[in-house]
């Protein structure tokens, strides 16, 4: 079975420092793509950043970005400069064939 | 940018009544998948579609079924309630261009089982 594994169920993270999220997976495809998501309090799923596997460039959104490692299935979610809005509930999730596997996510507080 | 769209946004039900959720994906999105997020938990893949037709299959209980219709709208249907049913609902749409894509989630649906 897929599995996607983040270790850290919470973190935080003082304002304007940068914090790091870590995500492993399993999978025995060549062709995928990760992603990270944010759930605020709200519930809405957010798209936060995405990495082809094929691409060995990491992704990189504004304060958000990647630290891909094919080899090791690592992809870690660096956030630089956290803010009070990036609070929330941080999911990492593989795209295997059609549908997604998430891992269990970890919950970011950030500190004023 | 339009996006999903998913109705009713909140829903409270008796046990054993019925229930249909129902998703509007994004223009031009041909692929519709179905969530369900319990408490404190992660989404949990049930169903999803393409093209009208079933593709995949996750952890969709007997008692649920789902269906995409030609204008690609999608509804889910939930019979025989349980209490264990309260959950997070939600519908995500991908378009399909050969490659595994991005998954854009709607708001999703709170379900309450009373």
């Amino acid at each position: 079975a897929q599995t996607v594994t983040q270790s850290q169920p919470e973190m935080s993270v003082q304002e304007a420092e940068t914090v790091t999220l870590s995500c492993t997976y399993d999978t025995s495809e060549s062709d995928y793509y990760l992603f990270w998501y944010k759930q605020p309090p709200s519930r809405q799923m957010i798209l936060v950043i995405r990495q082809e596997a094929y691409k060995q460039q990491n992704a990189t959104e504004n304060r958000f970005s990647v630290n891909f490692q094919k080899a090791a299935k690592s992809f870690s979610l660096k956030i630089s400069d956290s803010q009070l809005g990036d609070a929330a509930m941080y999911f990492c999730a593989v795209n295997y064939g059609q549908n997604f596997v998430f891992g269990p996510g970890t919950r970011l507080s950030v500190l004023p | 940018a339009a996006g999903v769209i998913q109705s009713p946004r909140h829903l409270i039900k008796e046990k054993r009544e019925t229930a249909t959720l129902k998703c509007y994906p994004i223009p031009r999105h041909d692929t519709v998948y179905w969530y369900q997020q319990g408490p404190g938990q992660d989404p949990q893949f049930l169903i999803s579609f393409y093209e009208k037709m079933q593709s995949d299959k996750g952890s969709i209980p007997d008692r649920f079924s789902a269906q995409q219709f030609s204008d690609y709208h999608s509804e889910l249907n939930m019979s025989s309630l349980e209490l264990g049913d309260s959950a997070l609902y939600f519908c995500a749409s991908s378009p399909w261009t050969g490659r595994r894509e991005t998954q854009y989630f709607g708001p999703g649906t709170r379900l309450l089982v009373l």
